[in-house]
């Protein structure tokens, strides 16, 4: 059964460095997402990708995010200058009709 | 805007059927989820309704009414791996991407 892929699983930094965050989406999904978790809180919207450019992002995806679909497969996310508070599980998401999640990518910034 | 309202944690015994309720305001609604999340992991769709009534998969079910902006996520025969986080969400229709609005998730405890 195909599904979203993400890398690393966990990622450590220093606060103030850039972090690539990285996704391969289902193949033949069109819509793709970035959603973040610190822990203990629900699940948040980040930004939503769809035909190569952002669709819609919230009041989080500020200019220290960016995102990036630099071939047919990867999607990425970039924080250019980690923050503590930027710890938190991020996920990838996919979709034609309902969304799949990936596994999470748990970055740290200390 | 979105706003979504679900309890923080439930307990139930094992083999007893749980109902989580789920209540909603959104200016572009277009269907509701409803997802799993063990700690630590990803959330893991469940079941999916855009039009009033039952939506039944097995021993889970959800309802949605949109008139009164209410959902719940039904499920039978509890089974001690039940135990997780179970999370609201809302679909926003007003944007061609349809975003997911999740509610803050409410921690179901399954008891032996």
């Amino acid at each position: 059964e195909p599904e979203v892929t993400q890398t690393p699983s966990h990622q450590v930094t220093q606060m103030g460095q850039e972090v690539i965050l990285r996704c391969v989406p289902i193949s033949n999904h069109l819509y793709f997402y970035w959603y973040r978790q610190i822990l203990g809180q629900k699940v948040e919207f980040l930004v939503s990708f769809y035909n190569n450019e952002i669709s819609e992002k919230s009041e989080i995806f500020d200019d220290q995010f960016s995102v990036e679909r630099p071939d047919g497969s990867n999607f990425t996310l970039k924080i250019r200058s980690t923050k503590l508070e930027d710890s938190a599980m991020y996920f990838c998401a996919s979709r034609n009709n309902e969304q799949f999640f990936g596994p999470g990518t748990r970055l740290t910034v200390l | 805007g979105q706003n979504i309202d679900q309890p923080t944690e439930m307990t139930a015994t094992e083999g007893a059927i749980v109902q989580i309720n789920c209540t909603y305001q959104t200016s572009g609604f277009n269907g509701l989820f409803w997802y799993q999340q063990h700690a630590g992991e990803a959330p893991t769709f469940l079941s999916y309704n855009v039009l009033d009534g039952l939506e039944e998969k097995g021993r889970f079910s959800s309802f949605l009414s949109r008139s009164k902006g209410y959902s719940y996520l039904l499920l039978k025969e509890l089974q001690m791996k039940d135990s997780a986080s179970y999370l609201c969400a809302v679909r926003d229709g007003e944007t061609g991407a349809n975003n997911l609005f999740f509610g803050t998730g409410t921690r179901l405890t399954v008891i032996p």
